[in-house]
């Protein structure tokens, strides 16, 4: 079974800078997809960027940006030029290519404060 | 137009009770999931439907049973409910590997 990890419980960034979120996974497949998921205080879950593992190149969705490193299992999120709007639960999931419905495994999330 | 619409949005029920939660998109979407995510903001697969046929059954109580008429709708119903049921369970579908569309969760509350 694949685990997900996020090992930083809580951040908090000034308004305007940088921040990085950890997430490490275990799992034996080669191929699969990994998801950051933004949940902010309205509940909703919103997809923030997506890695297919077999690309070894970063994605990257505006301020959003990943650090994708497939031998480490290591799949951290950076947001650019933080915004009062990116206060919010963020959860890195993990999805295997295979019939069995997509499942997708969570991390158990990192909540982000961004400050004024 | 709501992609993943997820009735109710809030349910506060009484112990023992029976209630269902509906749920439906409009994204043409041939897999449908619910989840629950508990007071620690753990989210958890409950159960999976691919065209209407379960894929996915977790490890949940045999209270709980999802039923899906058709591909666009996935409801879950629960019957005598515990306080430690109480929770938000979000509904999500999706196609391929692009990730989920989920709905905006029902939180439901048992007293």
């Amino acid at each position: 079974a694949q685990t997900v990890t996020q090992s930083q419980p809580e951040m908090s960034v000034q308004e305007a800078e940088t921040v990085t979120l950890s997430c490490t996974y275990d799992t034996s497949e080669n191929n699969y997809y990994l998801f950051w998921y933004k949940q902010p205080p309205s509940r909703q879950m919103i997809l923030v960027i997506r890695q297919e593992a077999y690309k070894q190149q970063n994605a990257t969705e505006n301020r959003f940006s990943v650090n994708f490193q497939k031998a480490a299992k290591s799949f951290s999120l950076k947001i650019s030029d933080s915004q009062l709007g990116d206060t919010a639960m963020y959860f890195c999931a993990f999805m295997k290519l295979d019939n069995a419905g997509n499942m997708l495994t969570f991390g158990g999330g990192t909540r982000l404060m961004v400050k004024p | 137009d709501t992609a993943v619409s997820q009735t109710p949005k809030y349910l506060v029920t009484q112990m023992g009770n029976d209630k269902s939660i509906k749920c439906e998109q409009n994204l043409g979407h041939d897999t449908m999931y619910w989840y629950k995510q508990d007071s620690k903001k753990f989210l958890k697969i409950m159960f999976s439907y691919n065209n209407k046929e379960l894929i996915i059954n977790e490890t949940v109580p045999n209270r709980f049973s999802p039923k899906s008429p058709d591909k666009a709708h996935l409801n879950l119903h629960i019957n005598s409910l515990e306080l430690g049921d109480s929770a938000v369970y979000f509904c999500a579908s999706s196609q391929g590997y692009h990730g989920y569309t989920f709905g905006s969760g029902t939180r439901l509350t048992v007293v």
